[in-house]
């Protein structure tokens, strides 16, 4: 266990729909990472937050959004939902470091399906 | 651009044997650090080992060790005495530790250990 935890396990949505997912990072750690992980594209980040501000930005589409809030739990929201979506996303969390071992740790991941 | 590159995309070791899983990666940065993860059929994420690129010696956790090659840009994994419970996917992941903080991994390496 990771300490990293993420809500729902699976989820089962429609085309078009928005869906929120959740994590909460292990004590301590201030940086949370939001992952897609599908068959065909590997394993992508999408962003990183730290202390509630973003600080880096990956391949994220303009649908997806995230935010970290102040008791530093973060929400991945996905809005107008394709079948292109269905994946894995996974949360990590780090303590922070700008440099050194910042290691990501992460969660068990979120499985959605897109109908 | 940021870039890592895992070329074998299933190997087979047999039980008790070392096995070495090839990570090439690019970057422009002189101040980065690379991980390695092994995700089992499970499908959780688990931090192995981690090499900073200022480090002079080879990280080793336990039956894992890192052969970094810092000139030939090569950061691969050697697991002695292979188990069964090591077959899994691997993957090679890499952070700038300037710029963007972002984090990619590679393609990934199925690993299958034979009794």
């Amino acid at each position: 266990d990771s300490g990293v935890t993420q809500t729902p396990k699976h989820l089962i949505t429609a085309t078009g729909q928005r869906v929120t997912l959740r994590c909460s990072p292990r004590s301590g750690d201030l940086s949370v990472y939001w992952y897609q992980q599908s068959l065909d594209q590997g394993l992508q980040f999408l962003i990183q937050y730290y202390n509630g501000e973003e600080r880096a930005k990956g391949n994220i589409l303009e649908r997806f959004s995230a935010q970290q809030f102040p008791d530093l739990h973060s929400e991945l929201n996905l809005s107008s939902l394709e079948l292109g979506d269905s994946a894995l996303y996974f949360c990590a969390s780090s303590v922070g470091f700008l440099r050194g071992a910042d290691t990501q740790y992460f969660g068990p991941g979120t499985r959605l399906t897109v109908l | 651009a940021q870039k890592i590159t895992q070329t074998q995309p299933g190997m087979f070791v047999q039980e008790k044997e070392a096995v070495t899983l090839d990570c090439t990666y690019d970057t422009s940065d002189q101040s980065y650090g690379l991980f390695w993860y092994k995700q089992p059929s499970s499908g959780e994420m688990i931090f192995l080992i981690y090499q900073g690129s200022y480090d002079e010696q080879n990280a080793t956790e336990g039956r894992y060790s890192l052969n970094f090659q810092k000139a030939r840009k090569s950061a691969n994994l050697v697991i002695s005495a292979s188990q069964l419970g090591d077959s899994a996917m691997y993957f090679c992941a890499m952070r700038e530790n300037t710029g963007g903080f972002k984090t990619i991994f590679g393609a990934g390496t199925r690993l299958f250990v034979k009794a």
